[in-house]
């Protein structure tokens, strides 16, 4: 089975710091995605990556960068961590590059808390 | 854009068959239709995927009109464990973005 792996499943943090989220998946797939999940608001897509080192904006990019320097690893990074990103991240990843009518496999989340 | 709209939420009761509808009025011709599950501090699951008319597997059945304009997710006989979020989710932004809907809460009682 695929399994997508986020670095920390419970995280809290000041506001102003900078924010790292780590996720590694071990299938080999070429595409990554962050997702943030919000009651009421289900999931929404914040970055993508089709290839390492390639990045795309998803629907809510602003406040957050990504990182893809190896294929396994896609990065989400707050420069500056502000309260109305405390929410829960999703990390997926999926094959068949540059198709997108794929299976996504999800890591179990982060829970993010900014105080 | 295209859109998917699911209803919030549904009650049903254990060995009953839930029916879930997906509106995507936007869907493109290239599309794939995917239902995911989703149980409380997981992530996602994927369940099913169709293009058109209906799909089987062991988990669920997914029919698709010839419009393709909606979808129906069927669960048969569910169960208490079947309580969860199911997301209809469809290509979306000229091909390059996974967009979620705001997902049906199922709950399941005895």
């Amino acid at each position: 089975d695929v399994k997508v792996t986020q670095s920390s499943r419970y995280l809290v943090k000041r506001t102003g710091e900078k924010v790292f989220l780590e996720c590694v998946q071990d299938m080999d797939h070429e595409n990554m995605f962050w997702y943030r999940q919000d009651p009421g608001l289900g999931l929404r897509l914040i970055y993508f990556s089709y290839d390492v080192k390639m990045k795309e904006k998803g629907d809510i990019p602003e406040g957050y960068s990504v990182s893809r320097e190896k294929k396994e690893r896609f990065s989400l990074i707050l420069e500056s961590a502000s309260t109305n990103q405390t929410s829960m991240y999703l990390c997926a990843s999926s094959s068949l590059p540059g198709q997108f009518n794929e299976k996504l496999f999800f890591g179990s989340g982060t829970q993010l808390s900014v105080l | 854009l295209a859109k998917t709209t699911q209803p919030i939420s549904m009650d049903s009761y254990e060995g009953q068959e839930v029916n879930i509808t997906c509106s995507h009025n936007n869907i493109a011709t290239n599309d794939y239709i995917t239902w995911y599950q989703q149980f409380p501090s997981q992530g996602p699951r994927f369940i099913i995927q169709g293009y058109k008319t209906k799909v089987t597997n062991e988990v669920a059945s997914l029919f698709i009109p010839a419009d393709r304009k909606s979808s129906t997710l069927s669960l048969p006989r569910v169960s208490l464990s079947d309580t969860a979020v199911y997301y209809c989710l469809v290509l979306t932004g000229g091909g390059n973005k996974l967009t979620f809907g705001t997902g049906t809460q199922l709950k399941v009682e005895l």
